[in-house]
């Protein structure tokens, strides 16, 4: 069936790293792919997203491009800061129509 | 601009005991979630509903009930808790389409002792 893989946390970096959260998925055609946030105490929120193959999604200096080939959506930012530790959550809709989530990546980003 | 609004945001029940989570959204949508958090799985959604008066059953949907009678609620029940339904609760809505995004609520923390 359709599933989200991403790796492992928790992540732990020092300010101004870059980060790399890999993500992969199983779907039949090319379903539309988001990364989603959760701050501390918080619900999630929508960080980006890609609808179609070869899209880059981007926001707040986080990138992630929908490779169909590798069947991959991995996220990206050259410089992370403190207020970026949160979980980070890859999703895709499957043939459903449901969202499904990868098991999220906790970052944490020290001073 | 509440967006999804979850009630309540902790409770304690003891195990057979009976409550209800209510989530309202003030957006219109006509697609409503629940999903359960817990360490190291994800969400997982419990159940979800398409429209008003339908719900339908998602990946872990064993002892709880929803109800979805007016649009802007959906309401999850727990009709005898058990220690095993001890997690976190987030609520969801989005609008129709194939690439809508999910809008969340803030949670709510249930233990069941």
């Amino acid at each position: 069936g359709d599933s989200v893989t991403q790796m492992e946390g928790p992540v732990t970096l020092s300010e101004e790293a870059f980060l790399t959260i890999n993500c992969t998925y199983t779907a039949t055609g090319y379903p539309s792919l988001f990364w989603y946030v959760q701050y501390p105490g918080e619900g999630l929120q929508l960080l980006l997203k890609a609808t179609k193959a070869d899209d880059k999604g981007s926001n707040k200096g986080f990138e992630a491009t929908y490779r169909k080939e590798t069947t991959s959506f991995h996220l990206e930012k050259g410089s992370v800061q403190v207020s970026d530790s949160a979980v980070y959550f890859c999703a895709s809709y499957n043939q459903g129509g449901k969202l499904i989530f990868g098991q999220g990546t906790e970052l944490s980003v020290k001073p | 601009n509440a967006g999804v609004t979850q009630t309540p945001k902790f409770r304690v029940l003891k195990t057979g005991q009976s409550m209800t989570l209510l989530c309202a959204q003030d957006m219109n949508h006509e697609y409503m979630y629940w999903y359960r958090q817990d360490p190291g799985m994800g969400l997982r959604l419990i159940h979800y509903s398409v429209g008003e008066g339908t719900t339908a059953k998602g990946e872990v949907p064993d002892g709880y009930n929803v109800s979805r009678l007016k649009k802007q609620n959906f309401l999850l029940g727990l009709e005898s808790a058990a220690p095993s339904q001890t997690s976190v609760y987030f609520c969801a809505s989005r609008a129709t389409g194939p690439t809508g995004e999910l809008f969340f609520g803030e949670g709510s923390r249930l233990t069941v002792l």
